[in-house]
């Protein structure tokens, strides 16, 4: 399975101020995705990206407030803008190989 | 649409005990299905998956899941639990032909010395 590591692993940032996470991949992979993990919740998927086309976000996510990139087909990029304390949580990407997704070990964000 | 329901939301059981962590779900077509855990300050790591074929998948630490077509459930199992073993257990399904899982709740798995 493929190995995945995210920087930052945790961060405080004051409110108002913006983030980029990072998901690097040790293999190719074609899809990535980013997922929310509030406190105490369970995940809630907020984009796919793909290489090479704009990323999808799902239902209650804009890409104004979670700007993704993806450059290549081993890295990824979500920025957190604009944040407030709501925003506080685990950003978890993940990639699909064989029909399975595996994750990242999380950044873990406190907003202030 | 698909949903997942993880009923118990904690479960303590004592170290050595056998455990089952159950999930349900719903859907009108074909799923995958995945039990993953979260260790505190980790992320998930993938415990056990069933695409196709035997319905008893076994997966790593000596936990099991039974695919169970009929009840569409998938019940996590482990005969003899360690205090290692206590974590966040997440079930999650998959559509086939798809990329999109819904995750449970989450059971939190609590072993006591």
């Amino acid at each position: 399975s493929a190995v995945i590591s995210q920087k930052p692993s945790r961060d405080i940032c004051q409110r108002g101020t913006s983030l980029t996470i990072q998901c690097q991949v040790d293999s190719q992979v074609t899809m990535m995705f980013w997922y929310r993990q509030q406190p105490g919740q369970s995940l809630t998927l907020i984009a796919t990206a793909n290489q090479g086309s704009e990323a999808t976000y799902e239902s209650g996510f804009v890409i104004d407030k979670f700007p993704i990139s993806r450059p290549n087909l081993t890295f990824s990029t979500l920025t957190v803008s604009n944040m407030s304390p709501e925003d506080s949580s685990i950003y978890l990407c993940s990639v699909e190989q064989g029909e399975t997704q595996y994750f990242g070990p999380g950044t873990r964000l406190l907003v202030l | 649409a698909q949903s997942v329901t993880q009923l118990d939301s904690q479960v303590p059981v004592f170290e050595e005990a056998p455990v089952e962590l159950r999930c349900n779900y719903s859907s009108s077509v074909s799923v995958y299905l995945f039990w993953y855990v979260q260790y505190p300050n980790q992320g998930l790591q993938l415990l056990l998956k069933y695409l196709s074929g035997s319905t008893l998948v076994k997966g790593i630490n000596g936990f099991e899941a039974e695919f169970n077509k009929s009840q569409t459930s998938f019940h996590l199992r482990k005969p003899s639990v360690h205090i290692s073993d206590t974590a966040e257990y997440f079930c999650a399904v998959g559509k086939k032909g798809t990329y999109k899982y819904i995750f449970g709740t989450g059971t939190r798995l609590k072993v006591l010395a």
